[in-house]
């Protein structure tokens, strides 16, 4: 079974500054794919980033990165000089290998971004 | 980029009436579509994988007879609410994936509220 834990569940950062969400994971899969995913408050789910198991290089989009350190099952999110519009719920998911599409998330953080 | 329409966004139906909800892949053809729910302030939890031309496979403690799920072409997934009570309001959302490794898209979601 996989289990997706996101132990923070709000953040409060100052605008302009980077901000890392956490996210840790466990399966047994050899192969199997983490997303991020931002919620607004209208409920849309926008993709982020997207990171594979066999991925040697951490994955970045933009002011996204993601801090996957596979020994420690961890895929962190990072954004940097964050902006008012980054406030939202960030949801950390994981794919099973592939071909078994489903997606399992964590709890999300709260992240909101002080002006 | 690959677009998934969900319709509607909201409705509030009296209980004991039945919501259909549609979920429509636009710009790309979806054997599979997955539902979720969710919950004010809570994570997303998948519900049932819609299957284009078959039966829906459900997750476990989800009533089949309860949420119909229909998915008769390849664009084109739909959850019907049967019967439905206050306990089912809650925040549904579809998801489909396009070709390749591509991450899920997702609709914008729709809030039932059963009164």
């Amino acid at each position: 079974a996989q289990k997706i834990t996101q132990t923070q569940p709000g953040m409060f950062v100052q605008e302009k500054e980077a901000v890392t969400l956490d996210c840790t994971y466990d399966t047994s899969d050899q192969s199997y794919g983490l997303f991020w995913y931002k919620q607004p408050s209208s409920g849309e789910m926008i993709f982020l980033i997207y990171q594979g198991s066999y991925d040697e290089q951490n994955a970045t989009e933009g002011r996204y990165s993601l801090n996957f350190q596979k020994a420690r099952k961890s895929a962190n999110l990072v954004i940097s000089a964050s902006q008012l519009g980054d406030s939202a719920m960030y949801f950390c998911a994981m794919r099973a290998p592939f071909g078994n599409e489903k997606l399992t998330f964590g709890t999300g953080t709260r992240l909101t971004i002080i002006p | 980029g690959a677009v998934v329409s969900q319709h509607p966004s909201w409705v509030i139906c009296k209980s004991g009436t039945s919501v259909k909800i549609e979920c429509r892949s636009l710009d790309f053809q979806a054997t599979t579509m997955f539902w979720y729910r969710q919950f004010p302030k809570q994570s997303l939890m998948l519900m049932a994988t819609s299957n284009e031309g078959s039966k829906a496979t459900y997750e476990q403690g989800v009533e089949k007879d309860k949420f119909l799920i229909n998915h008769a072409s390849l664009t084109l997934s739909t959850l019907t609410v049967t019967s439905a009570h206050p306990e089912d309001s809650s925040f549904y959302i579809c998801s489909a994936r396009d070709i390749g490794n591509s991450p899920l898209h997702f609709g914008n979601g729709t809030r039932l509220t059963v009164t």
